[in-house]
């Protein structure tokens, strides 16, 4: 079984300061990892994917995710937080062994303060 | 970029009525469609997996002759609730990933979501 843990249910940080959003995962095999944000009372949006090869990806709006293996986490980063990058945000993992399925976490409410 | 819409964003209907959600990928063909139920909380519960030209793929417990998928071309996808009540109430959000050789390390891309609510 695959399995995703955000520990936090709600990060705050200040405009301009760096954020940092955690995910760590279990899966058997490979793990494909994907980080998502969603507006209110919208659907979901594309972020970043971890695949393979370097382990720090970048994706929108200026957002990265480094992927660390022996600490299986895949944790979202950003060094300077805007007041719009309030959302929420979903970690999920997938794995060619479970049928292509992604599981989401139970997702992360980042609140930017001005 | 892919976009998927859904249809409607948002239906109020009578307890014991059907309801029909559809998902279209508008730029993209999807081979995989998913439906979500969003609770609240926030978390979202994977209910099916849609493959287009095959039975939906329910989640445990989720009743499929209660919530009707069908797959039927590559580009829609629809989600009926069948006799809806006030407990199915809810967001519900599909969305559909391109296949690209195996697959699983596709972005899924997501409709806006359907507000549900059952009087």
């Amino acid at each position: 079984a695959q399995s995703v843990a955000q520990p936090e249910d709600q990060v705050n940080v200040a405009e301009g300061n760096p954020l940092t959003v955690k995910c760590t995962y279990s899966v058997s095999g490979n793990p494909y990892l994907f980080w998502y944000v969603q507006y209110p009372n919208r659907g979901l949006q594309f972020l970043l994917k971890y695949i393979t090869g370097d382990n720090l990806v970048k994706g929108s709006y200026g957002f990265e995710a480094e992927f660390n293996k022996s600490q299986t986490s895949f944790h979202l980063k950003k060094p300077s937080a805007l007041v719009s990058d309030s959302a929420l945000y979903f970690c999920a993992v997938s794995a060619n062994t479970n049928a292509g399925k992604s599981t989401f976490g139970d997702g992360t409410t980042l609140t930017v303060k001005p | 970029g892919a976009v998927v819409s859904q249809h409607p964003s948002r239906v109020i209907c009578k307890s014991g009525t059907s309801v029909k959600i559809e998902c279209r990928s508008l730029d993209f063909q999807a081979t995989t469609m998913f439906w979500y139920r969003q609770f609240p909380k926030k978390s979202l519960m994977l209910m099916a997996t849609s493959n287009e030209g095959s039975k939906a793929t329910y989640e445990q417990g989720v009743e499929k002759d209660k919530f009707l998928i069908n797959h039927a071309s590559l580009t829609l996808s629809t989600l009926t609730v069948t006799s809806a009540h006030p407990e199915d109430s809810s967001f519900y959000i599909c969305s559909a990933r391109v296949n690209l050789d195996t697959g699983s390390y596709n972005e899924q891309f997501f409709g806006p979501g359907t507000r549900l609510t059952v009087l």
